[in-house]
């Protein structure tokens, strides 16, 4: 059974778009919630976190958390091509030694 | 100075060999990860480790062991590579949980640069 599931994408955006990233999860138990950005080659770099149902901004990324639906998303406003990436959402799962599982990924292609 | 080290940046080696890579961390925290991440599976857990006399085995340990040398460090040993073992290997940090009652949620994990490791 999965327990965070993303789209693996490609996700095409228009450059100056909204881009939305969404995430599954099947725990009702988890808590926390994160979504990470990586670079091909490189390593993930966190970029939200979120742990109350609503939205909550950072200049032009916000998070998005619905628990009663096990869902959670990351808008990206104004895409600009280094947004380019794959976006990881972890989960804390409160029922496994307190680790975060992260999905697999959607990638995200920013067209100029 | 980066706060998540990890050494070697890239390593080739041999079916059969001994390898190690090692992390270290200024960040004080106590709680450290080896992942993997394969193309197209994601990053899977390795080993973890709460404190130096704590240390837990992830999702794939089979072929891997670790050594918590100090707060700071954290080895990780593939005892005989086999080519299904080349990888992208990443460390990671966290000070406390990601969402537990007392913790302070708002660093999720610090990972490291990475290994890139090929096994010919």
């Amino acid at each position: 059974q999965k327990e965070v599931e993303q789209n693996s994408g490609p996700l095409s955006v228009p450059e100056g778009a909204i881009a939305s990233l969404n995430c599954t999860y099947s725990d009702r138990g988890s808590q926390s919630f994160f979504w990470y950005r990586q670079y091909s080659g490189k390593s993930p770099e966190l970029i939200m976190s979120i742990y109350s149902n609503g939205d909550k901004e950072d200049g032009r990324f916000t998070a998005q958390l619905n628990k009663a639906s096990q869902y959670v998303s990351l808008l990206i406003r104004d895409s600009q091509p280094s947004d380019s990436a794959t976006y990881l959402c972890a989960v804390n799962l409160m029922n496994r030694d307190d680790k975060i599982i992260f999905g697999k990924g959607t990638r995200l292609h920013i067209l100029p | 100075d980066a706060d998540v080290t990890q050494t070697p940046r890239n390593r080739i080696t041999k079916t059969g060999k001994r390898i190690m890579l090692e992390c270290s961390q200024t960040k004080g925290h106590d709680r450290m990860y080896w992942y993997r991440q394969d193309p197209g599976l994601g990053l899977q857990l390795i080993y973890y480790s709460f404190d130096v006399k704590d240390i837990n085995k992830g999702e794939i340990s089979d072929g891997y062991s670790v050594s918590r040398q100090a707060q700071a460090k954290f080895s990780l040993s593939l005892e005989s590579a086999i080519p299904n073992q080349t990888a992208l290997y990443f460390c990671a940090t966290s000070d406390l949980s990601g969402g537990g009652p007392k913790a302070d949620r708002g660093h999720g994990y610090t990972f490291g640069s990475g290994t890139r490791l090929t096994v010919v």
